[in-house]
Parts: C-alpha cells; structure tokens; sequence
C-alpha cells in the first residue's frame, strides 16, 4: 500500500489532454511540495514536475502540475504516443521522515 | 554531465547479504545528498534510504531499518548500499539518485539500476 495514492490506469486519445490525480495526508502533500515523474518501461525515472508546478529544462510545456490541500495533479495536454508510461507522484512524509511515491499511474494513448 | 553507475546486483539467498554500489561523476559528490530507491518487478518506486553529502546523516525506510547501511567515499566518488539479512520481498531494482540542489530536493539524476534478486 503507498502513501500517496493514484489511479493505477488512465488513458486518452492523442491531442486529448489528461489528468492524474495523487491523494495524500497532512504530513506529506499537505506540508511539502509535490513531484512528478515520468518512467517509460525499462528506463529510470525522469522527473518531469518539481515544487508542485516547475518543469525542469526539456520537459515541454503540455505537460504541468497542480496542488490544493492534500492533493495534487499531473495534467498532460495534446497528448501524444511518447506520452505512454507510468506517472509517479513523489513528496517527503514529515511523520515518515523519508521519500514517499504514489503507486504509480500507467497510462495509455490509444 | 552527471552520470551515476550502479552495480553489485546479483542473485543472492534468504538471510544473505549484498554491497551495491554507485560511481558517480560530472558533479563534486560531498555537496549533494545521495539518495537510494528501489522497484519491485513490476511494481512501483519505493525510497530506501538517504546520505548527508558529509555522511554524517543517514535515514531509512522502515521496511529496511536496521538491515542496510549507506555510506559513501567522496574522495572515490562512489555510494554504497550495505544489505544484510536480505529478504524476498527485498528484490528489486535499485536506483542511486541525486538531489536537484539542496538535501530536501527530489531526486533528480538517475543511475540505471542495478538487479537484487533474493530467492533460494
């Protein structure tokens, strides 16, 4: 069972545009900042979103981030066939004192 | 450029233990925190453990607490994993990662991942 929590499939068609939801407490989403990571099978992770809505340099602009309270959201607007991998939500646990991942978020362009 | 290099992967036993390792280069290693995350087959991304750039801080996950170590060489650049008393469920790939900045930053870089497999 993760800490943060997400819904294990969403799917959309290429140019829809997306969301993913992640679901936390007080102790994590509700006091830290929100990350988003991209992972295309067999790869590491490639963080796409950092403090809730910063895209790190290459990470183009469809992509973005939202938070309210102790939720968060990943957004994907004209969405295209490289967008298909799994999305992970990240953020520190203050009660946990380390890293917490949401369960991950596989997502298919059809 | 930042490039982080796992290995020490391997099939191990119940009750075994393992060292991994991770090189890393591009960056001077004792300003960042280091950190380790693992991926059960198929499944999702779970933190291990986290390392001052000056080793002196070191935390873990509760599911390996007491059973592995981190540590670090700054001058071979190089981060460890120390795992004791391995169990099944330790088996994985597991992740080295680097901080964008500061110790509370996510991680950002990325090593490849190396396989622990804990089976009989």
């Amino acid at each position: 069972q993760s800490v943060l929590t997400q819904p294990p499939s969403a799917s959309g068609t290429p140019g829809q545009r997306v969301t993913i939801s992640c679901s936390g407490s007080t102790s994590n989403i509700g006091t830290n900042t929100v990350n988003w990571y991209q992972q295309l099978p067999g790869t590491a992770p490639k963080l796409l979103i950092y403090s809730d809505n910063q895209r790190p340099s290459g990470v183009p602009d469809r992509f973005s981030g939202s938070k309210s309270g102790t939720s968060a959201s990943l957004a994907i607007s004209g969405l295209q066939s490289e967008d298909e991998a799994a999305y992970y939500c990240a953020t520190w646990d203050d009660n946990l004192n380390g890293w917490v991942f949401g369960g991950g978020t596989k997502l298919t362009v059809l | 450029e930042v490039q982080l290099v796992e290995s020490g992967g391997g099939l191990v036993q119940p009750g075994g233990s393992l060292r991994l390792s991770c090189a890393a280069s591009g960056f001077t290693l004792i300003s960042y925190c280091m950190y380790w995350v693992r991926q059960a087959p198929g499944k999702g991304l779970v933190w291990v453990s986290r390392i001052t750039g000056d080793g002196i801080i070191t935390t873990y996950a509760d599911a390996v607490k007491g059973r592995f170590t981190i540590s670090r060489d700054n001058g071979k650049n190089t981060l460890f994993l120390q795992m004791n008393n391995l169990r099944a469920e330790d088996t994985a790939v597991y992740y080295c990662a680097r901080p964008r900045g500061a110790c509370n930053d996510p991680p950002d870089y990325w090593g490849q991942g190396t396989l622990v497999t804990v089976s009989s």
